[in-house]
């Protein structure tokens, strides 16, 4: 079946550094690709979808992109504000029908320090 | 105004007892899934549901069942409650299923059973 692999529990920086947080994936069709966001004490909210190879998807100072090739998917970030604080998750929709149904990574747990 | 509302936010259950977890979505959704979230795994698909009066396994089904008696209500039941059921449970609806679908999560229902 399908799986995404989260490698990064936990992520700490501070104000104005750069974020890059990585998903490899495994699917046989073609997936669309998606970054949530759960920040303290809510629901996961959508943040960005992606929904072919090499296109970028953009919101709120975030990009992120997948690669086919290497089946990984990154968000990134130039430069993190204290509000950025959250748990990020990537996940995953294999191309197969409206039934399909979402795989998520077990999450990235950011803090960012002032 | 949220959109999807889950009660009760908290509860305590005894072991062996029964727990239901109601979500109430006014999205005019379609689809309506029960996640379960604990460290380390992320988010879990438990059932969803894509039409009233009818209910789908996700991946973790095994001690919950599932209730989808309107388009507006989809409940979680756990008919034994065990202390492994112990986690933050999320409701969430989307307008599709498959690879157009955006989920609207509720704000979690922390279960604890002791």
């Amino acid at each position: 079946g399908d799986s995404v692999t989260q490698k990064q529990g936990q992520v700490t920086l501070s104000e104005d550094d750069f974020l890059f947080i990585n998903c490899t994936y495994s699917t046989t069709t073609y997936p669309t690709l998606f970054w949530y966001v759960q920040y303290p004490g809510q629901g996961p909210q959508l943040l960005l979808k992606v929904t072919t190879a090499n296109n970028k998807g953009i919101s709120r100072g975030f990009e992120a992109t997948y690669d086919k090739g290497t089946t990984s998917f990154h968000l990134q970030k130039a430069s993190v504000q204290e509000s950025d604080s959250a748990v990020y998750f990537c996940a995953l929709v294999d191309g197969g029908g409206s039934n399909a149904k979402l795989t998520f990574g077990k999450g990235t747990k950011l803090s960012v320090k002032s | 105004e949220a959109a999807v509302t889950q009660s009760p936010r908290s509860k305590v259950a005894v072991t062996g007892g029964k727990v239901t977890l109601s979500c109430h979505q006014t999205n005019n959704h379609d689809y309506m899934y029960w996640y379960r979230q604990d460290t380390g795994h992320g988010l879990r698909l438990i059932h969803y549901s894509y039409v009233a009066d009818s209910t789908e396994k996700g991946d973790i089904p095994d001690g919950y069942k599932a209730s989808r008696p309107s388009q507006e209500n989809f409940s979680l039941i756990l008919e034994l409650a065990s202390l492994s059921q112990t986690a933050v449970y999320f409701c969430a609806s989307s307008m599709t299923g498959g690879a157009g679908n955006t989920l609207y999560f509720g704000e979690g229902s922390r279960l604890i059973v002791v």
